[in-house]
């Protein structure tokens, strides 16, 4: 069973930083392609960055340009997100998902999110 | 603003058919493979449809996908009251390099 279970969210001041990790099993992490996904309260879905199976082809949303860092350990089954400068608009639930291996670009696998909160 | 737009919400009763569209442009559904899914109060989002119009194992054929240019259709037919849940369509933004949602539609079975 495909499992992705995220951690490493919670409260942090306007400035801070926060890693968020991403265990996965139940697959061969090292062939996936792996994404963040965000979803502030109460508001829809919004894609954060991507990263290919091997870490050499990553993508960023331009609200996280410059701010925002991921990174997997194929040796570890584990996807990161390190998290900069931290501003109030980032305040939201922080997918893992899973890249489907079809043609498209779709995300198949979601983890049940951890939660961040930029607040002073 | 999405990159993608949906309809903030559509309704319909039970046992009716609904449609929810998405509307894009060249560079993202015009060029690439469709996405939709479904997150119901409270949950983790969904895979519904991948690839325009294929169903993952375990998703019933009530819901249906179709692409024509740059907008796509999410369709699901014999509603019940359990499909009650916030639509999202997704694809790859070519331009952009990176994945683009719509806004999510908010569906109602009344």
């Amino acid at each position: 069973e495909v499992q992705l279970v995220e951690s490493g969210g919670g409260s942090v001041q306007p400035g801070g930083s926060l890693r968020l990790s991403c265990a996965a099993s139940g697959f061969m992490f090292s062939s996936y392609e792996m994404n963040w996904v965000r979803q502030a309260p109460g508001k829809g879905l919004e894609w954060v960055s991507y990263v290919s199976s091997s870490g050499s082809t990553i993508f960023y949303a331009a609200s996280v340009e410059g701010r925002f860092s991921i990174s997997r350990d194929n040796s570890k089954n584990s996807l990161y997100l390190q998290m900069n400068n931290l501003r109030a608009e980032d305040t939201a639930v922080y997918y893992c998902g899973r890249r489907g291996d079809s043609s498209g670009y779709y995300v198949d696998y979601w983890g049940q999110g951890t939660l961040v909160t930029v607040s002073s | 603003q999405s990159v993608l737009t949906q309809p903030p919400s559509v309704s319909a009763a039970p046992g009716q058919k609904v449609t929810i569209s998405c509307s894009g442009s060249s560079s993202n559904i015009g060029n690439n493979y469709v996405s939709w899914y479904q997150q119901l109060p409270g949950t983790v989002p969904k895979l519904l449809i991948y690839d325009n119009n294929k169903r993952p194992s375990g998703i019933p054929d009530r819901f249906s996908g179709s692409k024509s240019g740059t907008s796509a259709t999410l369709g699901i037919t014999a509603l019940q009251t359990g499909d009650e849940a916030d639509y999202y369509c997704g694809t790859w933004d070519s331009s952009l390099s990176a994945g683009v949602f719509g806004g999510g539609t908010k569906l109602t079975v009344l």
